[in-house]
């Protein structure tokens, strides 16, 4: 079964690019990739969600390898408001269901 | 916009009172789910039910029930609440696709439980 680890936290300045990777080594075929950011007292929302190669939306950029253990999402130019835990997601099958594996999440603090 | 409301922000109980926490979503979705999260610990799933009238375990369902009786309200419910159920509780629903492994998940703003 697939078991996401990211780095528990990061540091960052502004204006700066911020890559946060997470490692799912037994993802299946058939299991997407998602991100998730939550700020205090929020709950989590969607980032960006990708399979394989490079996804690009208004907010971040995620790249996937081809033999997707792994991922990495990437925020470009960050500001003081980027400040958030980012949480990867991997859906996967476990017998007839479908199971959920969280990260333990990356707590971004970004620095005038 | 994806709406996903819950019952109350704060919330306080005493030990062995029994606890409900409702979540209510206006997209139609047909899954809904409780998680709680604790520092250090991540988002850790109580239950889910991807249908009215349908539940599942997730990966620390003990000391928790739920119940879904119409397909827009998920309720958790602490039949007796203890001092290590204190913890940020969110919900979350989603409308899952049928042929990948996804799931676009829209969470409410959580309610944090302190049990004295």
């Amino acid at each position: 079964l697939a078991k996401t680890t990211q780095p528990i936290s990061m540091d960052s300045y502004e204006g700066q690019e911020v890559n946060i990777t997470c490692s799912h080594n037994n993802i299946a075929t058939n299991d997407y990739i998602t991100w998730y950011q939550q700020f205090p007292s929020q709950g989590p929302r969607f980032i960006i969600q990708g399979y394989k190669t490079k996804v690009t939306n208004e907010v971040a950029s995620l790249f996937i390898p081809a033999d997707r253990k792994s991922s990495t999402l990437s925020l470009p130019r960050v500001s003081l408001s980027d400040t958030a835990v980012y949480y990867c997601l991997v859906v996967t099958n476990a017998g007839n269901n479908r199971k959920l594996i969280w990260g333990l999440g990356t707590s971004l603090a970004v620095n005038p | 916009d994806v709406k996903v409301t819950q019952s109350s922000r704060y919330l306080v109980k005493r030990t062995g009172e029994k606890v409900f926490l409702e979540c209510v979503q206006d997209m139609d979705h047909e899954n809904m789910f409780w998680y709680r999260q604790d520092p250090g610990l991540g988002l850790r799933l109580i239950y889910f039910s991807y249908d009215v009238k349908m539940k599942e375990k997730g990966d620390i369902p003990e000391g928790y029930s739920v119940s879904r009786e119409k397909k827009e309200r998920f309720s958790l419910i602490l039949e007796s609440a203890s001092t290590n159920q204190t913890s940020m509780y969110l919900c979350a629903s989603s409308s899952p696709l049928r042929l990948v492994n996804t799931d676009t998940q829209y969470f409410g703003p959580g309610t944090r439980l302190t049990v004295l």
